[in-house]
């Protein structure tokens, strides 16, 4: 069966510019969640989503990231007002449920120039 | 603050010896797992070992676990050259939702 996607693999942007970062996740897959990985670096948690709860965003590092998800299934990660440091690879995982094993997409990297 | 540390940092080694990786976390957890990442790519689950096991094999991988002392450690016998990457250790917390990633060990497995 397909595997969790991620669009679009690269984005070249501008300072300033909003981007948006799409994930599908594996079918039936209930719990969502989304990283950043900067060069050489782990992982760092951003948000995530389980069912119909309220998304746990303890991870967004400023107001100017946001994300949701509709219909229990597609996500999209929102930067606004991009800044450099924002420069990462996005990584998009889902799991049956809370805890159990994430499976990963191939990420997004951005690149805020 | 980092909830899972692995050690060593970057660990080189020859073709056909063992890799052991280790980590060790603070706060009391529901499983602990191991993700590989290869260069460029995405993230590979390798095992997953719960609270309440202390030893786990999957293959060339041998998994412990010490609830004790807060560590697990990653066996990998008889190591090839596409065993080359990043490894990293994964609590779940037991209080929280989500993992926490521990920021990996860089393993090289020379020909």
């Amino acid at each position: 069966g397909a595997g969790v996607s991620q669009s679009p693999s690269n984005k070249v942007t501008e300072k300033g510019k909003d981007v948006e970062l799409r994930c599908d996740p594996i079918s039936g897959h209930t719990a969502l969640y989304w990283y950043r990985q900067s060069l050489g670096q782990g992982l760092e948690f951003l948000i995530y989503f389980q069912g119909n709860s309220a998304p746990d965003k303890s991870g967004l590092p400023s107001d100017r990231f946001s994300a949701e998800r509709t219909g229990g299934s597609v996500s999209t990660l929102t930067i606004q007002r991009t800044q450099q440091e924002d420069s990462a690879v996005y990584l998009c995982a889902s799991s049956t449920t809370a805890g159990e094993t994430q499976y990963f997409g191939p990420g997004t990297r951005l690149l805020v120039l | 603050s980092q909830q899972g540390e692995e050690d060593p940092q970057a660990l080189s080694i020859q073709e056909g010896e063992n890799a052991t990786m280790n980590c060790s976390y603070k706060t009391s957890i529901n499983n602990l797992q191991w993700y590989r990442q290869n260069s460029g790519r995405g993230l590979v689950h390798l095992i997953l070992i719960r609270s309440n096991e202390r030893e786990k094999h999957s293959g060339r991988l041998r998994v412990t676990l010490d609830t004790s002392k807060k560590s697990s450690s990653l066996l990998i016998t008889a190591s090839r050259a596409a065993d080359t990457a990043s490894y990293f250790c994964v609590t779940l917390p037991g209080s929280a939702r989500q993992l926490t990633f521990g920021s990996g060990t860089q393993l090289t497995v020379l020909p």
